[in-house]
């Protein structure tokens, strides 16, 4: 059964370092997404992206923030210089289309020291 | 934007027990999914379920749009059930998920 992947499973980082999180959709999805889950919240919407650029950001997303989707498979999330607060875990997801079953991947939690 | 509210917040069973886990929206949906998330944080996905019931071994949901409100059931709960089960929803006019804000199960042996 496809699923969407992501890369790495953990990751640790200093204050002020940029981070690349990575996920692999899956591969006829149209629609892809990035959350966030601080530690003990709800998981919150970040970002969606279809057709190769952003389609809705929430007030999260904000300029430290970048999504990339470099090539036919990888989907990105860039932070250009993390904060202690940035310290989460991100779930990427993927959608065939508006409206359908949006399918989640495992996390990657993100510890900024 | 759309709200998002779960019922209770926190529950606690014997092994064995049945449970009714609500979640309430406040507006019309195009997409409705139930999530339990495990130990290790991972988002399992339980039901896509925009509209009407589905069953899967021993849970079952049923969303019922017109009155905006989702109910999971768990039957004959079992330690492994343990965890926080949330809510999502996406609005008729926006891309993104909306989650609730969970409920905490905890099923002892």
């Amino acid at each position: 059964e496809p699923e969407v992947t992501q890369t790495p499973s953990h990751q640790v980082t200093q204050m002020g370092q940029e981070v690349i999180l990575r996920c692999v959709p899956i591969s006829n999805h149209l629609y892809f997404y990035w959350y966030r889950q601080i530690l003990g919240q709800k998981v919150e919407f970040l970002v969606s992206f279809y057709n190769n650029e952003i389609s809705e950001k929430s007030e999260i997303f904000d300029d430290q923030f970048s999504v990339e989707r470099p090539d036919g498979s990888n989907f990105t999330l860039k932070i250009r210089s993390t904060k202690l607060e940035d310290s989460a875990m991100y779930f990427c997801a993927s959608s065939l289309g508006l409206g359908d079953e949006q399918f989640f991947g495992p996390g990657t939690r993100l510890t900024v020291l | 934007g759309i709200q998002v509210e779960q019922s209770p917040p926190d529950l606690i069973l014997q092994e064995g027990a049945n449970s009714t886990l609500r979640c309430n929206f406040s507006d019309s949906v195009n997409n409705l999914q139930w999530f339990h998330q495990n130990p290790w944080g991972q988002l399992i996905n339980l039901f896509y379920i925009p509209s009407g019931t589905k069953q899967n071994g021993r849970l079952s949901a049923t969303t019922v749009a017109t009155e905006r409100y989702s109910l999971l059931y768990i039957s004959s709960s079992q330690t492994t059930d343990s965890g926080v089960y949330f809510c999502a929803v996406e609005g008729n006019y926006g891309q993104n998920f909306v989650f609730g804000p969970g409920t905490r199960l905890s099923v002892l042996p």
